[in-house]
């Protein structure tokens, strides 16, 4: 099975400037997650995706974060503008359904890097 | 503050047992997870135990909870090089979504 996949790896932008995530989850698995991981921190939970419509993105700063699962398979993150405080990886996950006893699959994550 | 807490560092020595200790706070969580990340990777899921279990044992991985007390470990025998990594301990509030602590840096010396 292949696992969740994402791109790019690294990304350097100046604060202000615009970039954004793809991933590409598990084939077959209904539910997407947006992880921001800040160093020394664990994931904290941006948006969540249930087929092709948004279950929770209460921690999601709208302002500047945007993002869009078409067709429910693959997703993309945006950031416009980014500020110095985004800089973290960004963590992709799937699972077969929402629920305690369909964990959670992650992708390797992109690390964006804000200067 | 984070819901979930555990210690920052661990280390120990190759062929000892290491033991995570994690607390959290949501008594509805009816799973609790083990995840490991290593240098530049994702979260890699090690094990997970039902709420009505107090202890799970999976080759090397032992997981013991004590919902009372709302604390987890995880115990890892035979410790070896590979192992080095952070461990994440994670709740699942009302069967929603994960909710993790800050991890433990577990560093397997020789």
């Amino acid at each position: 099975e292949a696992g969740v996949a994402q791109s790019p790896r690294y990304k350097i932008i100046e604060k202000r400037q615009s970039v954004a995530f793809w991933c590409n989850p598990i084939s077959g698995h209904a539910t997407l997650y947006w992880y921001q991981q800040i160093l020394g921190q664990g994931p904290k939970l941006l948006i969540q995706f249930q087929n092709n419509g948004v279950v929770d993105d209460s921690q999601l700063p709208k302002d500047r974060f945007s993002a869009e699962r078409l067709k429910g398979v693959d997703s993309t993150l945006k950031i416009q503008p980014a500020k110095l405080e985004d800089s973290a990886v960004y963590l992709c996950a799937s699972s077969l359904f929402q629920g305690g006893d369909s964990p959670l699959h992650f992708g390797n994550g992109t690390r964006l890097t804000v200067t | 503050g984070e819901d979930v807490e555990q210690s920052l560092f661990l280390s120990v020595r190759e062929g000892d047992s290491s033991v995570i200790n994690c607390t959290y706070t949501d008594s509805s969580s009816t799973y609790l997870y083990w995840y490991k990340q290593e240098p530049g990777a994702g979260l890699q899921l090690l094990t997970y135990i039902f709420s009505n279990m107090d202890m799970k044992q999976d080759q090397r991985l032992t997981v013991l909870l004590n919902k009372k007390d709302k604390h987890l470990s995880l115990r890892i025998a035979d410790t070896q090089t590979g192992d080095s990594a952070i461990y994440f301990c994670a709740e699942s509030p009302n069967d929603y979504k994960l909710s993790f602590g800050a991890g433990t840096t577990v560093t397997v010396r020789a």
